[in-house]
This record gives structure tokens, C-alpha cells and sequence, in this order.
């Protein structure tokens, strides 16, 4: 099956600071890319969607210049924290859609982030 | 109100038991139905895709959509303690589209 990787898995980081998070699909091409966030015990929370060579559309209530996304290549997007604060604290879920597979979503195993 | 409604158990049901889990969504622009299983602090695994209304069926996996009724249900067989997990519901209205998430059903399952 199709593999999505995350790195690191985790990071503790002090506030003010920036943090970027990888997400790569290893066995397939991704040309879709999506950034969730879930806090404990909650569901997960679209914060955008992320196609290869173009900007990220982001949900609403999302900050654009804070949570930075690029998505360079078919297999590589990247989330960028910038001055994080305590309240960025989350697990951050990457997933990726392999193309001519119809709706699939393949999720990568997650990035926990503490912001001291 | 939430688009997609699901009971947060926890669910605690003995080991061989069938398990039983459902959402209840309100968009019936909703074409596309998921359910995704979640080990603690890892991401969500992908179970069971359904297209539109009807059953599917993976082992010991059931999916069932009723459109008309916007239910879903997942039934495991012969659950097992490995089974013990959260498992989410998730749906989108095309393909390739945004995923829509239920909280997520805490299931434990006892030996």
C-alpha cells in the first residue's frame, strides 16, 4: 500500500521559534497534499490543502502566515510553524492522495509538537 | 450543529463480540465514505472506502451506507483486542476532495 512519512515525529521547540515539519510519500506520487491538526481525544481538523507547484488553499480560520506550506515536488510538502506559541501545541498530520485512485487519503503517522 | 455526528464511547465490548459503529451526517452532497482507524498518537489508517449507498465487505470489516437515511455503519466480527482503537468516520463530496471527519468512536475491546 501506499506509505506517507513524517519527520521528525516529534519536536519540543521554545516559543518564538520556528518549526518545519516534512511529509513525504515514499512508493507513489502525491499530487495532492493535505495538513491536518488534532488535538486530544478530538477529530481531525483540515488546515489546508496543498498541490504540487502551487500556493495551499487554506480553511477558513487558518493562518496563511503562520502555517506555512509548500509543496516543492510530488512527493515532498512541508509545514512551517513560524513564531510558535505554546497554543501551536498539537499533533500534526500530514495524508497525500496517490493520483487515479479515486478519494483516498493515506496518512502519514503524525508529528507531535510542544511549544515551552 | 456538526456535519458529521459520531458517538465518542468509549465502546468496551468483550473479545469475539461484533462491534458496532455509525455516523450520522447532514450534507447530502456527500458521495464518498471512509472509516479510518487511529492508534493512539499515530495517523489514521484507511479501512473501508464506500461509494454512494450500499454494503462492502473486508474480512472481518463491514461498511454499510444508507444515503437516504445519511447513516453509516462499520461492523468488525470477531473483534479482537488488537482491534481497540479510535475509529473515525470521514467522507468528502468528490473525488479528491476534502475529507469531513466525525470526532472519532474510542473502542475497547476486552480479552
Amino acid at each position: 500500500g501506499a506509505v506517507v512519512s513524517q519527520h521528525p515525529s516529534r519536536v519540543i521547540c521554545k516559543s518564538g521559534t520556528s518549526v518545519k515539519i516534512e511529509c513525504r510519500s515514499l512508493d507513489f506520487q502525491a499530487t495532492t497534499m493535505f495538513w491536518y491538526r488534532q488535538f486530544p481525544k478530538q477529530s481531525l481538523m483540515l488546515m489546508a490543502t496543498s498541490n504540487e507547484g502551487s500556493k495551499a488553499t487554506y480553511e477558513q480560520g487558518v493562518e496563511k502566515d503562520k502555517f506555512l506550506i509548500n509543496h516543492a515536488s510530488l512527493t515532498l510538502s512541508t509545514l512551517t510553524v513560524t513564531s510558535a506559541h505554546p497554543e501551536d501545541s498539537s499533533f500534526y498530520i500530514c495524508s497525500a492522495s496517490v493520483e487515479g485512485e479515486v478519494d483516498t487519503q493515506y496518512f502519514g503517522p503524525g508529528t507531535r509538537l510542544t511549544v515551552l | 450543529q456538526k456535519e458529521v455526528e459520531q458517538d465518542p464511547g468509549p465502546l468496551s465490548v468483550p473479545e469475539g463480540a461484533i462491534v458496532s459503529l455509525n455516523c450520522t451526517y447532514s450534507n447530502s452532497a456527500f458521495q464518498y465514505f471512509m472509516w479510518y482507524r487511529q492508534y493512539s498518537r499515530k495517523g489514521p489508517e484507511l479501512l473501508m472506502y464506500t461509494y454512494s449507498s450500499g454494503n462492502k465487505e473486508d474480512g472481518r470489516f463491514t461498511a454499510q451506507v444508507d444515503k437516504s437515511s445519511k447513516y453509516i455503519s462499520l461492523f468488525i466480527r470477531d473483534s479482537q483486542p488488537s482491534d481497540s482503537a479510535t475509529y473515525l468516520c470521514a467522507m468528502s463530496k468528490a473525488a479528491g476532495n476534502k475529507l469531513t471527519f466525525g470526532g472519532g468512536t474510542r473502542v475497547l475491546v476486552k480479552p
